[in-house]
Parts: C-alpha cells; sequence; structure tokens
C-alpha cells in the first residue's frame, strides 16, 4: 500500500515562473490537505480539499494560489508568478473520511525561487 | 483561537536516559491530538494520537504520549531514548467543533530532540 506521493521532490523556478505541485494520497484515501513549512517554523495549512470541491481553503493566499482535487488524477497546487518568498517545503496530507482520522503525510516537494 | 506551544525549541538527551517533549494546546472543545516525527529532508511521520479514551497513549518506536486536560498538555515521552531518535517533533491539535472547518491540523514549531551516544 503505497503513502502518499508527491512529485517534484524538488523544483527550482525563477520569478515569474508558474509552479505545479502534485499529490496522489493513499489509496482509499478521500480528503486531501496542503501544508507549508517555512524555514525553521512549523507547517501552516493552506487549503483542504475533497475530489471535486474545496472545502477550506482559509489558509491559501489570496492571490497567485489555487489549489484542486480533479475526479481524476492528483492533486494540484499551482502557484503563479512565483517571487522569492514563496521558496518553502510544500507538504501534501490524506486522510480517510472521518474527521478523527489521522493525517498521512507525503515526502513534500521543496521549492526553490531564484 | 486555536494554538499548540511546544516552549522548548530544542531538547538534548543522553541516551538510554528518558526524554520528554513538552506541547500545550489551546481549543475551545475537546481536542483531537498528535504527534508527528521529521527526519531531515522527509515529510512528518506519524507516532499517536489521543482522540478519546485513556488519557496514556502508546504510539510508534516505544513512544508515548499523556494527555492531561486540566493542564491542556499532550507531552510526548520515552522510558529510554536511541541516538536515531534524533530529530524534529511536532505536536498538532485539531478541533472538531471549530468554525466550518474539521479538517486542518494546527501545528506547534516543532522541537530539536538530540540524542548524544
Amino acid at each position: 500500500n503505497a503513502g502518499v506521493m508527491q512529485n517534484p521532490r524538488h523544483l527550482v523556478r525563477r520569478r515569474g515562473q508558474e509552479a505545479r505541485l502534485r499529490c496522489s494520497p493513499m489509496k482509499g484515501h478521500s480528503h486531501v490537505y496542503w501544508y507549508r513549512q517555512l524555514p525553521e517554523e512549523g507547517l501552516k495549512f493552506m487549503v483542504y480539499l475533497q475530489k471535486e470541491n474545496i472545502i477550506d481553503e482559509s489558509g491559501m493566499p489570496k492571490e497567485r494560489f489555487s489549489a484542486e482535487f480533479p475526479k481524476e488524477g492528483p492533486s494540484i497546487l499551482r502557484i503563479q508568478q512565483v517571487v522569492r518568498g514563496d521558496s518553502a517545503a510544500y507538504f501534501c496530507a490524506s486522510s480517510p473520511r472521518k474527521v478523527a482520522d489521522t493525517q498521512y503525510f507525503g515526502p513534500g516537494t521543496r521549492l526553490t525561487v531564484l | 483561537a486555536q494554538s499548540v506551544a511546544q516552549p522548548e525549541d530544542q531538547v538534548n538527551v543522553a541516551e538510554g536516559n528518558p526524554l520528554t517533549v513538552k506541547c500545550t494546546y489551546s481549543v475551545s472543545g475537546n481536542p483531537y491530538l498528535f504527534w508527528y516525527v521529521q527526519y531531515p529532508n522527509r515529510g512528518l511521520q506519524f507516532l499517536l494520537k489521543y482522540i478519546t479514551g485513556d488519557n496514556l497513549v502508546k504510539g510508534s518506536y516505544g513512544f508515548e504520549a499523556e494527555f492531561n486536560k486540566s493542564q491542556t498538555s499532550f507531552h510526548l515521552k520515552k522510558p529510554s531514548a536511541l541516538v536515531s531518535d534524533s530529530a524534529l517533533y511536532f505536536c498538532a491539535v485539531r478541533d472538531p467543533n471549530y468554525g466550518g472547518s474539521q479538517g486542518n491540523l494546527i501545528f506547534g514549531k516543532g522541537t530539536k530532540l538530540s540524542v548524544k551516544p
């Protein structure tokens, strides 16, 4: 049973380019969460999705950031016109249906903006 | 407001000694509490959680944590530390009654555990 998959593991972009981060949840998991970890800090919630629905995007910056979890395929976190401050590790987690269920994390995508 | 505090940035322990990593929380209702461990350049690995029931929770790799409602704490413990336990430890809380969102975890800033031989 494969765990949460994220790709790419490392992504380098120049300022103004777009970054696309992909997350495939564990088999049987229908809930996906995205978190961002800045250097020397804990993880900060960004967005919570179920298939074809955004449930909570209260942690997402208002501009340039978007997320989706289509009926088929992985969840995508998209950052348009990246800036240096977007450099961070982005982690995806998945869980089964219930609120009390554990979230299992992927290995993360480390985004570096030059 | 919901929050999690890990008061120690770093904990140093000699191998074989007991270890404690502290965590306190603030939520409006009954919390769901979690501990995760992060090794360098890796994702977070789940250690244990408290949802309800027995206040002492046992988890992976010999770790355990005790939920103390009166002190709003959920300290992580291990009777005998190993060098391989050296990593970054995160406490997290979810308040199922908070607003309209039941999804996200709120993390502490993390505590770096260093176990010396």
